[in-house]
């Protein structure tokens, strides 16, 4: 079974600032790689599929990279509603999640 | 507008049953492959189930194959998740997903409800 591990668990950026987040598979996914937000008490929602394309109506702030086993989320400003919990997942297999990546104000 | 809504949560005692339902609406239902996944508290997301469009295949990973059966009707836009011989580590949120293809398994989901809660206590 394939393992994602998201890093760092905990994430201070400040707002305005740049945050990446990382995720790396335990064997190649290809770029068939997803990241979701999710905000307290709310569902996840899609931000990128394919590794790097986002989402319909996802703000282009956010953007994706990376293919086989290591792979970056990255949001070039901060706004104060990007902070939340990001996931990784992948579906190259079965679908397996990462732990999650908690992004708090700093 | 696209719109997941799930419903059947609630507290049951471990070995029992449960039936979810997640009623779909804003796109043609029949034409896509949907997930069930869950959230334990405080947890991460777990996939626990998928199934085709046209409900001829099904798949669940070994934590719940034989415990968890997913099932859609078409005709209703609805998407089925029965799970019997519940554990309390069957405890958590449910989340009916749609995934952007017909047939495949391997996907992410592109679209969610809101969720509903699964209790298993005595």
């Amino acid at each position: 079974e394939i393992v994602m591990t998201q890093s760092p668990a905990t994430l201070s950026v400040s707002p305005g600032e740049r945050a990446t987040l990382s995720c790396r598979a335990s064997q190649s996914v290809s770029s068939k790689l997803a990241w979701y937000q999710q905000k307290a008490g709310q569902a996840p929602r899609l931000l990128i599929y394919g590794a790097s394309a986002r989402a319909t109506g996802i703000p282009a702030r956010f953007s994706g990279s990376g293919s086989g086993t290591e792979f970056t989320l990255t949001i070039s400003s901060l706004q104060s509603e990007d902070f939340a919990v990001y996931y990784c997942q992948q579906y190259n297999y079965w679908p397996v999640f990462g732990q999650g990546t908690k992004l708090e104000i700093k | 507008e696209v719109q997941l809504v799930e419903s059947g949560g609630g507290l049951v005692q471990p070995g029992g049953s449960l039936r979810l339902s997640c009623a779909a609406s804003g796109f043609t239902f029949n034409k896509f492959a949907m997930s069930w996944v869950r959230q334990a508290p405080g947890k991460g997301l777990e996939w626990v189930s998928g199934i085709s469009s046209s409900g001829g295949s099904t798949y669940q990973p070994d934590s719940v194959k034989g415990r968890f059966t997913i099932s859609r009707d078409n005709s209703k836009n609805t998407l089925f998740l029965q799970m019997n011989s519940l554990r309390a580590e069957d405890t958590a949120v449910y989340y009916c997903a749609k995934t952007p293809y017909d047939t495949s398994s391997y996907s992410y989901m592109d679209v969610w409800g809101k969720g509903t809660t699964v209790t298993v206590s005595s």
